[in-house]
């Protein structure tokens, strides 16, 4: 157990609404990332932080805007959600360099209607 | 950029049958390379991993072998189980010109029979 959690698990809201999903690590690394999964897609990247304030984009980050400000925790904002960001969205961080393993939370899997 | 291409399933199997599923890759630099498996309504988790050239990975009767000449990283399995049907993804770390993130394929789901 790498000890990562996500919340919510759960998440249906509205279009135009903002979303914040939270991923919190008890392992002290320093990287995390923010994944989206869809059919047909595998697993994308959307953001990721390599440290407190320092994080960067990946291939899918329209729409989407991150932050950390302590270690433990990685916030991923949908700031208008839109339909194309119903998704699984899954967590992961890694041990050291990001050519580590990397270990992922359980998912939340958010619906905007 | 890096990629990886992994064979689409479903893949269907009998319990006990031999398993392959492929995957290759491009990349700019020397990358490790990963297997990930994912349970239903779970996130993904390590099933093994090669970090050069000629290295074997090997977990749970699982086994992927880093071939660099072919730039392939196939998993094999000499005889699968009901509880082996889970989505597999090939995934690789390239830390060549200062890029950070990890690739991974489209996922190959794996149905094993009774």
């Amino acid at each position: 157990d790498a000890g990562i959690t996500q919340s919510p698990r759960h998440k249906v809201t509205e279009t135009g609404t903002p979303v914040t999903l939270r991923c919190h690590q008890t392992e002290n690394h320093r990287y995390m990332y923010w994944y989206r999964q869809d059919p047909g897609h595998g697993l994308r990247l959307i953001h990721y932080s390599y440290g407190v304030k320092d994080t960067d984009k990946g291939e899918v980050s329209d729409g989407y805007s991150v932050s950390r400000s302590k270690t433990e925790d990685f916030l991923l904002t949908l700031e208008s959600a839109t339909s194309s960001q119903t998704s699984v969205y899954f967590c992961a961080i890694s041990e050291g360099d990001p050519t580590d393993t990397q270990y992922f939370g359980p998912g939340t899997r958010l619906t905007v209607l | 950029g890096d990629s990886v291409t992994q064979m689409e399933g479903p893949v269907t199997l009998s319990e006990e049958a031999f398993l392959t599923i492929n995957c290759t890759y491009t990349a700019t630099g020397y990358p490790s390379l990963f297997w990930y498996v994912q349970y239903p309504g779970e996130g993904l988790q390590l099933l093994l991993k090669a970090t050069k050239a000629d290295d074997k990975g090997s977990n749970k009767g699982f086994e992927a072998t880093y071939r660099k000449e072919t730039t392939s990283f196939h998993l094999e399995k000499g005889s699968v189980q009901v509880s082996d049907s889970a989505v597999y993804f090939c995934a690789l770390s390239d830390l060549a010109g200062g890029s950070y993130i990890p690739t991974f394929g489209r996922g190959t789901s794996l149905i094993v029979h009774p």
